[in-house]
């Protein structure tokens, strides 16, 4: 099946720095999900994003389909981004579940 | 317009006893889905259903894991004679299937403790 990679594993921050996280994955998809997991466990949706670019505020996200890859990035960090960064995937073979990368665990501090 | 809901939100069992876990989805949408989370993972898909057919099922999915949807609104998930390995985040998801658009929305989870 299809794989997910995400990077890095962990990431530290100074509030107001700026970061990227990657998103790597093996086979072509339908469908992909960028998620913040809040310390409550609740995954709430960043960006819907199977192709090309959005932005939304200090976040922006940028996914090349042909190259299987998916970039989030975050401006201007705040502690209240800090936590669990998920990429998932939904596989073109027509399968409608998403298949989720290990999460990039973001600490910001003031 | 109301999000996706999971009841309980938290449930500690003892290890042979069954639970049940209900979710409602957001009204509109006709996919739903049932994912498990265990620390330091990320989810892991379990079982989705399509209104009331549930078309596909995880490996994951034991014999002892049941999961309906009558009626195609909301679902339960069953688990009989839990072990301490069923210990974990079961997350619900709902989706609109029609526009070409799949996006998932999240429940807030029912955390399980087996003891």
């Amino acid at each position: 099946g299809i794989q997910v990679e995400q990077s890095p594993p962990d990431l530290i921050l100074q509030e107001g720095a700026n970061s990227t996280l990657r998103c790597n994955f093996s086979d072509s998809v339908n469908n992909l999900q960028w998620f913040h997991q809040n310390p409550w466990g609740q995954l709430i949706n960043l960006f819907y994003i199977p192709s090309g670019t959005k932005q939304n505020g200090r976040l922006s996200a940028t996914t090349v389909a042909t190259e299987r890859y998916s970039l989030l990035y975050i401006s201007s960090s705040q502690t209240t981004d800090s936590g669990v960064y998920f990429c998932a995937v939904e596989s073109a073979d027509s399968s409608y579940k998403l298949i989720f990368g290990s999460g990039t665990r973001l600490l910001v501090r003031p | 317009d109301t999000g996706v809901s999971q009841n309980p939100r938290h449930k500690i069992t003892k290890r042979g006893q069954n639970v049940t876990f209900r979710c409602d989805p957001i009204s509109e949408h006709n996919r739903l889905y049932w994912y498990r989370q265990t620390l330091g993972q990320g989810p892991e898909f379990l079982t989705y259903f399509q209104n009331e057919a549930q078309l596909e099922k995880s490996r994951l999915l034991s014999d002892r894991f049941s999961a309906e949807r009558p009626k195609g609104s909301f679902s339960t998930l069953e688990i009989q004679r839990t072990e301490q390995g069923d210990s974990a985040m079961y997350l619900c998801a709902s989706s609109y299937a029609g526009t070409g658009l799949s996006e998932q929305y999240f429940g807030p989870g029912t955390r399980l403790t087996v003891t």
